[in-house]
């Protein structure tokens, strides 16, 4: 079981990135995945996340309507499109995958912790 | 938004001796179905956080049983029976409680004297 982070770099504030994260050895479609960042020298913080079939998806307010969340389970694949990006999302970017069903909304929230995650891709945001 | 607090924010243990870490959050964390949504993970050195607890209380899959999780509503703990030199690094506390909210507390370093 594995992900991969791929698609980092450097880039200037107000510009673009998108990221990558490669499943293998499971069954993607099945799983809820999420994004999760940690800036240099901080601590974790919960970005994104998207449902199995990715039509229900989450974001933390502070990359509402700048970063969009998408998935493709025939390529196994799991993306983050980064817009007008500021110099306080730099930061290790990893993907993780979620164990379990459903979302809180209802009493069928199956939930067992993020039990995979990848190795992390790194954005920087400087001019 | 649920905040989540961790104390201490750094520790020295030597080894074999047990550690405490506590977690508390701003709103309970038991859903209407009765689970309460509290993770604790541990990120070693260099690497990539790993799961050790769910639900509180569930141990992940491979974790040693010195690694217990406990607590209910807003004030949860993480205890270490017996440190080992492998437990270096940094632990946090993850809330669930909401798919589209999730939030992590600050951290607590890890370091055997």
């Amino acid at each position: 079981v594995q992900l991969v982070e791929s698609g980092g770099g450097l880039v200037q504030p107000g510009g673009s990135l998108r990221l990558s994260c490669a499943a293998s050895q499971f069954t993607f479609s099945r799983f809820w995945m999420n994004w999760v960042r940690q800036a240099p020298g901080k601590g974790l913080e919960w970005v994104a996340n998207i449902d199995p079939d990715g039509s229900e998806n989450y974001y933390v307010d502070s990359v509402k309507g700048r970063f969009t969340i998408s998935r493709d389970n025939a390529e196994n694949s799991l993306y983050l499109q980064m817009n007008n990006v500021r110099v306080e999302d730099t930061a290790v970017y990893f993907c993780a995958r979620r164990v379990g069903s459903g979302s809180s909304q209802s009493t069928s929230y199956y939930y067992y912790g993020l039990d995979v995650w990848g190795q992390g891709t790194t954005v920087t945001v400087s001019s | 938004d649920v905040v989540m607090t961790q104390s201490p924010l750094s520790l020295s243990v030597s080894p074999g001796e047990p550690a405490s870490i506590s977690c508390r959050s701003s709103q309970s964390l038991r859903h209407s179905n009765g689970y309460t949504y509290l993770d604790w993970y541990l990120q070693k050195p260099g690497q990539s956080p790993q799961l050790l607890i769910y639900l509180g209380s569930n141990r992940a899959s491979g974790v040693p049983d010195r690694f217990s999780g406990s607590g209910s509503g807003t004030d949860f703990t993480l205890k270490i029976s017996r440190v080992e030199a492998e437990d270096v690094g940094v632990y946090y506390c993850m809330q669930a409680l909401q798919t589209g909210k999730y939030s992590f507390g600050q951290g607590t370093k890890l370091e055997i004297k």
